[in-house]
C-alpha cells in the first residue's frame, strides 16, 4: 500500500487566499484525522472523520477552516482566507477502527502564508 | 481532559550509548499509550503502543517501553542508539476505546558520533 498520500508538499501563499489540502487515506481506513503541527503549540487534532462523517471538529480553530470528507478515498482542509498565524505543517492521519486502531501519518503539507 | 508531558525537549545521546525517554501522562482510567517517531521532513511513524497486559512493551527498530500507573509514567527505551535514531519522540496518550490521541510536545534526540 501506499500508505497515507498528502498533496501538496509544500504551498506557498499570500494573506487572504484560499488554501486547499488533499489527503487520500489507506484503503479501506475508516477513519480520517486531521492534525496541525507548530513550534508553539505542537501536535494538535483539527478534525477526525469516521465512515466519511465529521465527529468532532472541536479541535478547528475557527470559521475559516472546513474539513470534507466526500468519499471514503479523499478528504480536504480548506483555509479562507488564510492568515499567517496559519503557517504551518498539516498531517492527515488514518486508521482501521477507533481506540486501539494505529494511525497511519502522511507526510504532510507545510504551509506558509505570506 | 487527558495530558502529556515530556520533559525533555533535547537530548543527546553517544552513539552505542543507552537512551531513556520520558514520558508522563494525566488521566483519570487506564489509557491507551504510543510512542511515535518523526523523521526530518517526514510524518509520524508508531514504534509501539500500550493498552494492557503486559507491562513492558517491544515496538519497531529495537525500541521498548514500560508503562508504570503509580508513576503515571510511560518512558521510551533503546539499550544501543545508532545515528539513524536521530529524529523527533512523540508520546500520545488516548482514553481507551476512544479515537483521539494527544500528543506530548515532543523530544528531539541528537545522536553524537
Amino acid at each position: 500500500d501506499a500508505g497515507v498520500i498528502q498533496s501538496p508538499r509544500h504551498e506557498v501563499t499570500e494573506m487572504g487566499q484560499e488554501v486547499t489540502l488533499r489527503c487520500k487515506p489507506i484503503s479501506g481506513h475508516d477513519y480520517l484525522f486531521w492534525y496541525r503541527q507548530t513550534m508553539m503549540r505542537g501536535l494538535e487534532l483539527l478534525i477526525y472523520f469516521n465512515n466519511n462523517v465529521p465527529i468532532d471538529d472541536s479541535g478547528m480553530p475557527e470559521d475559516r477552516f472546513s474539513a470534507k470528507m466526500p468519499n471514503a478515498s479523499f478528504s480536504t482542509l480548506k483555509i479562507q482566507p488564510s492568515e499567517p498565524r496559519d503557517s504551518a505543517v498539516y498531517f492527515c492521519a488514518s486508521s482501521l477502527g477507533g481506540g486501539q486502531g494505529t494511525q497511519y501519518f502522511g507526510p504532510g503539507t507545510r504551509l506558509t502564508v505570506l | 481532559a487527558q495530558s502529556v508531558t515530556q520533559p525533555d525537549i533535547h537530548i543527546t545521546v553517544s552513539e552505542g550509548a543507552s537512551l531513556e525517554l520520558r514520558c508522563n501522562y494525566s488521566y483519570g482510567a487506564t489509557p491507551y499509550l504510543f510512542w511515535y517517531v518523526q523523521s526530518p521532513g517526514q510524518g509520524l511513524q508508531l514504534l509501539l503502543k500500550y493498552f494492557s497486559g503486559d507491562t513492558l512493551v517491544q515496538g519497531i527498530k529495537g525500541f521498548e517501553a514500560e508503562f508504570k500507573r503509580s508513576q503515571s509514567s510511560f518512558n521510551l527505551r533503546k539499550p544501543s542508539v545508532h545515528w539513524s535514531d536521530a529524529a523527533e519522540y512523540f508520546c500520545a496518550v488516548g482514553p481507551s476505546g476512544y479515537s483521539t490521541l494527544t500528543f506530548g510536545k515532543g523530544t528531539m534526540l541528537l545522536v553524537s558520533p
